[in-house]
């Protein structure tokens, strides 16, 4: 079975860097692709980015240059950072495995991050 | 990018039959996923390729397509399935995009 655990600090001051990490355990991160999503209060279910098992990655035009998502194969996790971050990234952030390059058929249970002035 | 465009809100009494759209532009030549969302849960997969439902999901979740617009028919509305729900695609360019979402109220 394969689990997802988001984890990382809850409160980020604006303009700071938000860092999360995902541990997957089940699976190796290597052999799959894995995405960030993240769902702002109130509002609907957004794709950040995602990062290949090989390592390349492809982000959502409107976060593009304020994000990375990498790999830590040594740890099996998927790091994602998010710089200058505003009130408007506060939000539950998941981590999720995709499947067949379509569709997320495994997410962690998501993490709330609040930016606070 | 391009959109996913859901009706805001549906409700429906129990028993009866809630349908749920999804249109956009490319969605004639995609494949459509939806998840169930619960307040304070995962997402969870409940249709995948337009009209296949995953193992675990009752058969009273189905999904249908036409053209530009997709459809999430849940006969039989439970009590249980007051829940958003979200359509999502994958395009040519590798990206994601998940639709509006809807709010499904059982009466």
């Amino acid at each position: 079975q394969v689990q997802l655990q988001e984890s990382g600090p809850r409160l980020v001051k604006s303009s700071e860097t938000l860092s999360l990490t995902c541990t997957v355990s089940g699976a190796s991160i290597s052999s799959d692709s894995w995405s960030w999503i993240r769902q702002p209060p109130g509002e609907g279910l957004k794709w950040i980015g995602h990062i290949y098992g090989s390592g390349s990655t492809n982000y959502n035009p409107s976060l593009n240059s304020r994000v990375t998502i990498s790999l830590d194969t040594s740890k099996n996790q998927v790091s994602l950072r998010l710089t200058s971050v505003t009130a408007a990234d506060t939000a539950i952030y998941y981590c999720a495995r995709i499947r067949g390059g379509l569709w997320f058929d495994y997410w962690g249970q998501g993490s709330l991050v609040t930016v606070s002035s | 990018s391009y959109e996913l465009t859901q009706p805001p809100s549906v409700s429906v009494s129990p028993g009866q039959t809630a349908r749920i759209t999804c249109s956009g532009d490319t969605l004639s030549r995609q494949f459509v996923f939806w998840y169930q969302k619960k307040s304070g849960q995962a997402p969870l997969l409940v249709i995948y390729k337009d009209t296949q439902r995953p193992s675990g999901i009752p058969e009273r979740f189905s999904g249908s397509s036409s053209g530009t617009t997709v459809t999430l028919t849940i006969s039989g509305v439970q009590a249980e399935d007051e829940a958003e729900y979200y359509c999502q695609s994958a395009d040519s360019t590798d990206t994601y995009v998940f639709g509006t979402g809807t709010k499904v109220t059982v009466l």
